[in-house]
């Protein structure tokens, strides 16, 4: 069969409105969450991250909020631009070895 | 701040051919570096975890006399691909993270093409 993997999850969104992208981590003991923003051909690109011990968090035009209770994640993008344009992870990390558990990703694509 | 320098951002060359990629912190010190693999369309593939001054830990499944692992000073790590070949085209991205910090910080990829 196909895999999942080589179709990636698309939104689109027209361009000024707001865009909400969302994310379901797997490991109920995670307790940080990260945002990457990767456009083409270059490295993910830190957004915004979370805690486990916050239900949200806000920054420039971009708010996390995450529910622990069903694990999920989501990333508010405000007056979506042109230069939202990219790929963007979630991600996920528990205790202390640092390593992240990555979400599939999903391309979102403004419409102008 | 936190500026993850990642060189060379292309590489082509010829199958038997050994190529190193270098990461590079620019304003922190990095005690622990992570080296990805990314194939198109797809999500990041975690290689292996490079901590100054020991021994990288390998991923399952990642070749550690294939893919060579150098994190020699708190600023540097290298991977070299020895020997590549065409299947170990792909594109390869380096993160760094500052002792007792999060999160980690990406290098711009390097695209390797094995022909």
């Amino acid at each position: 069969g196909e895999s999942v993997g080589l179709h990636l999850p698309t939104l689109s969104v027209q361009e000024g409105d707001n865009s909400i992208i969302n994310c379901a981590y797997s490991n109920s003991a995670s307790d940080y969450f990260i945002w990457y923003k990767q456009e083409s051909g270059k490295g993910p690109q830190f957004i915004i991250d979370i805690r486990s011990n916050m239900d949200k968090r806000q920054g420039q035009r971009v708010t996390v909020l995450l529910n622990k209770t069903v694990k999920h994640l989501s990333l508010q993008i405000a007056a979506t631009q042109p230069g939202d344009s990219a790929v963007y992870f979630c991600a996920e990390n528990m205790g202390s070895n640092y390593q992240l558990i990555w979400g599939a990703g999903t391309k979102l694509i403004i419409k102008p | 701040g936190a500026v993850v320098s990642q060189h060379p951002s292309r590489v082509i060359c010829k199958s038997g051919t050994s190529v190193k990629i270098e990461c590079r912190s620019l304003d922190f010190q990095a005690t622990t570096m992570f080296w990805y693999r990314q194939f198109p369309k797809q999500s990041l593939m975690l290689m292996a975890t490079s901590n100054e001054g020991s021994k990288a830990t390998y991923e399952q499944g990642v070749e550690k006399d294939k893919f060579l692992i150098n994190h020699a000073s708190l600023t540097l790590s290298t991977l070299t691909v020895t020997s590549a070949h065409p299947e170990d085209s792909s594109f390869y991205i380096c993160s760094a993270r500052e002792q007792g910090a999060q999160p980690q910080h990406f290098g711009d990829g390097t695209r390797l093409s094995i022909l």
